[in-house]
């Protein structure tokens, strides 16, 4: 069966210190990877979404940016922290072969700058 | 794009009670689905369905694609139900979820 994986769990950051935050997803290839962000308290807002290896396709202008160095990694970075970018990140996937797929989450990465 | 409005906002119930909520979208959709995130900040999977109806337990969902809506039962609901529970629905690759109804089922 298929599942995925988000690390780490929770993170603590000072404001202009780097991010890295890892998905993997296993029992599947070719998927299509996600990273989502909630606001504590808000809706869900796509970051980044990636049909396959090196392809990202950008959401939203930030501070942040996303690679896809493998077929089932997705990763998520930024060079500076800024306070706004404190949230819960959630990596997702879908079968890449149709859009008629259900979309699965992994459990998130909460993340506080300070 | 295509717009997707869920209701109420907000839901307060009292163990046992039903519950009824609604999403309702803008243009005709190839995939909905339903997810309850609990207050750990898991997202789980309840349905996906794009047309007709499923059960699942104490939950069932309904979408009417003609009509541009989907409505997610609970019934004899339980302290664990308790979240916010999420419509998300989509043409192509990308998912657009409503802004979520908060659930509170007190004992």
């Amino acid at each position: 069966s298929q599942t995925i994986h988000q690390w780490p769990a929770t993170l603590v950051q000072p404001v202009g210190s780097p991010l890295s935050l890892e998905c993997t997803v296993e029992g599947t290839s070719n998927p299509n990877l996600y990273w989502y962000r909630q606001a504590a308290g808000r809706g869900l807002q796509l970051l980044f979404y990636s049909v396959g290896i090196g392809q990202i396709s950008s959401e939203v202008p930030q501070n942040l940016s996303a690679s896809r160095p493998q077929d089932r990694q997705f990763i998520l970075s930024s060079k500076k922290l800024l306070l706004s970018d404190s949230g819960f990140y959630l990596c997702a996937w879908r079968g890449g072969s149709s859009y008629n797929s259900p979309l699965h989450f992994g459990n998130g990465t909460r993340l506080t700058v300070t | 794009g295509i717009q997707v409005e869920q209701s109420p906002p907000d839901l307060i119930l009292q163990e046992g009670a039903n519950s009824t909520l609604r999403c309702n979208f803008s243009d005709s959709v190839n995939n909905l689905q339903w997810f309850h995130q609990n207050p750990w900040g898991q997202l789980i999977n309840l349905f996906y369905i794009p047309s007709g109806t499923k059960q699942n337990g104490r939950l069932s969902a309904t979408t009417v694609a003609t009509e541009r809506y989907s409505l997610l039962y609970i019934s004899s609901s339980q302290t664990t139900d308790s979240g916010v529970y999420f419509c998300a629905v989509t043409t192509a690759l990308i998912l657009i979820f409503g802004q979520g109804t908060t659930l509170q089922v007190k004992p």
